[in-house]
């Protein structure tokens, strides 16, 4: 079946522009979420959702990040006034219930971001 | 603050030779611990995963070893080859945060045939 697709899969913008970011998760997967990896860095938590409500958004590095979900399936990560620090790659995962024990996440192959 | 290290950006093993990557932790409240591997432009696909109860788990030629006093914990891969050539992340979970996890930098394999 078909994995976890992102779009676009390379976006460049000018700061202080808006950019959205979509996630498609595996169908059925009712858990999403979306780290984000720096330049040499490890991938970072922004937030997770299960389904359509978010009940840890304790990654999101400020108030210009934004993410929702709808339909329990497709989710937006919206970064508005981009900044040069925001230039990462963006990826989105998904799992079945959201447990770490029994769920595998499932990783798209990420949105490269790059910000002038 | 850095809760999840891999203090080797990267690690250069002969092929057939065992490939050991390393991984650190702070927080004692992590109770579940993942390797996943990168390939460039493709997202992180899951390896082996460990539980805090145990000290060992072993799946084929990948075998991660936990050491919860150390808080420390290693992913030896044996015989090594040449499509194992990637980049290793170390993950950690604590059973109150959901699904959440917490990456180390990453550790990039190269095996040489």
């Amino acid at each position: 079946g078909a994995g976890v697709s992102q779009s676009p899969s390379n976006k460049v913008t000018e700061k202080g522009k808006d950019v959205e970011l979509r996630c498609d998760p595996i169908s059925g997967h009712t858990a999403l979420y979306w780290y984000r990896q720096s330049l040499g860095q490890g991938l970072e938590f922004l937030i997770y959702f299960q389904g359509n409500s978010a009940p840890d958004k304790s990654g999101l590095p400020s108030d210009r990040f934004s993410a929702e979900r709808t339909g329990g399936s497709v989710s937006t990560l919206t970064i508005q006034r981009t900044q040069q620090e925001d230039s990462a790659v963006y990826l989105c995962a998904s799992s079945i219930t959201g447990g770490p024990r029994t769920d595998t996440q499932y990783f798209g192959p990420g949105t490269r971001l790059t910000v002038l | 603050d850095q809760q999840v290290k891999q203090n080797s950006p990267s690690l250069s093993v002969q092929e057939g030779r065992i490939s050991i990557l390393n991984c650190d932790y702070t927080n004692s409240m992590f109770d579940y611990f993942l390797w996943y591997k990168k390939y460039p432009a493709e997202g992180p696909t899951f390896l082996i995963s460990i539980s805090s109860i145990k000290d060992k788990n072993e799946d084929g030629r990948f075998t991660v070893f936990l050491n919860k006093s150390a808080k420390h914990l290693s992913l030896h891969i044996v015989p090594s080859q040449p499509g194992d050539s990637a980049v290793y992340f170390c993950a950690a979970s604590a059973g109150n945060q959901g699904g959440k996890l917490i990456f180390g930098q990453g550790t990039e394999l190269s095996v040489k045939p």
